[in-house]
């Protein structure tokens, strides 16, 4: 596609539910990122694969998160018994390679856990 | 660790007023530096880079230059407009090899009114 799209771009689930999130990147990027953007705490780092694998899953904040990506393009996010803390915009990014100078974001998907 | 420090906003600016957003870095080694922009309703885009020390990035009229003796990188514009109304990240990158990604600052909101 012509930029990274993400879906959904609006989740409001409840307290102890499990979410999905997709990112699917600008095609031919092989690096993609996760970051997650919360109200006066700028943008965290979650995760950062390169093709299908994750050297770096080091800004996971717990083993309520995980993410993986397959065929080298669409990741998803799953985030396991949401709790409201997990509220916060969750930013999906590619890059064109290992490191390119510049990363390419999607608008993002905001999550609202009741 | 590393890490960024920006200034809080929000920035209230008349039109056509100078604008100089603080950002100072904490970083092992020697970092690439990055301004990116959030325009309402969508994603962060790049809007400057510096590689190396003394490199001055430029876009848009906006301007940074990487000091190294002082660990800045403050974002400048000398005449503001209200379409400059956005949200500015400081970011830095350093490559070690297994770690790719990029570190943010909690971001500054500049408001321009006419």
């Amino acid at each position: 596609g012509a930029g990274v799209s993400q879906s959904p771009s609006n989740k409001v689930t409840e307290k102890g539910k499990d979410v999905e999130l997709r990112c699917d990147p600008i095609s031919g990027h092989t690096a993609l990122y996760w970051y997650r953007q919360s109200l006066g705490q700028g943008l965290e780092f979650l995760i950062y694969f390169q093709g299908n694998s994750a050297p770096d899953k080091s800004g996971l904040p717990s083993d309520r998160f995980s993410a993986e990506r397959t065929g080298g393009s669409v990741s998803t996010l799953t985030i396991q018994r949401t709790q409201q803390e997990d509220s916060a915009v969750y930013l999906c990014a590619s890059s064109l390679a290992e490191w390119a100078g510049e990363l390419f974001f999607g608008e993002g998907s905001r999550l609202t856990v009741l | 660790g590393n890490s960024v420090t920006q200034m809080e906003g929000p920035v209230t600016l008349s039109e056509e007023a100078f604008l100089t957003i603080n950002c100072t870095y904490t970083a092992t080694g020697y970092p690439s530096l990055f301004w990116y922009v959030q325009y309402p309703g969508e994603g962060l885009q790049l809007l400057l880079k510096a590689t190396k020390a003394d490199d001055k990035g430029s876009n848009k009229g906006f301007e940074a230059t990487y000091r190294k003796e002082t660990t800045s990188f403050h974002l400048e514009k000398g005449s503001v407009q209200v379409s400059d109304s956005a949200v500015y990240f400081c970011a830095l990158h350093i490559n070690t090899g297994t770690a790719s990604k990029l570190t943010f600052g909690t971001g500054t909101r500049l408001q321009v009114t006419l």
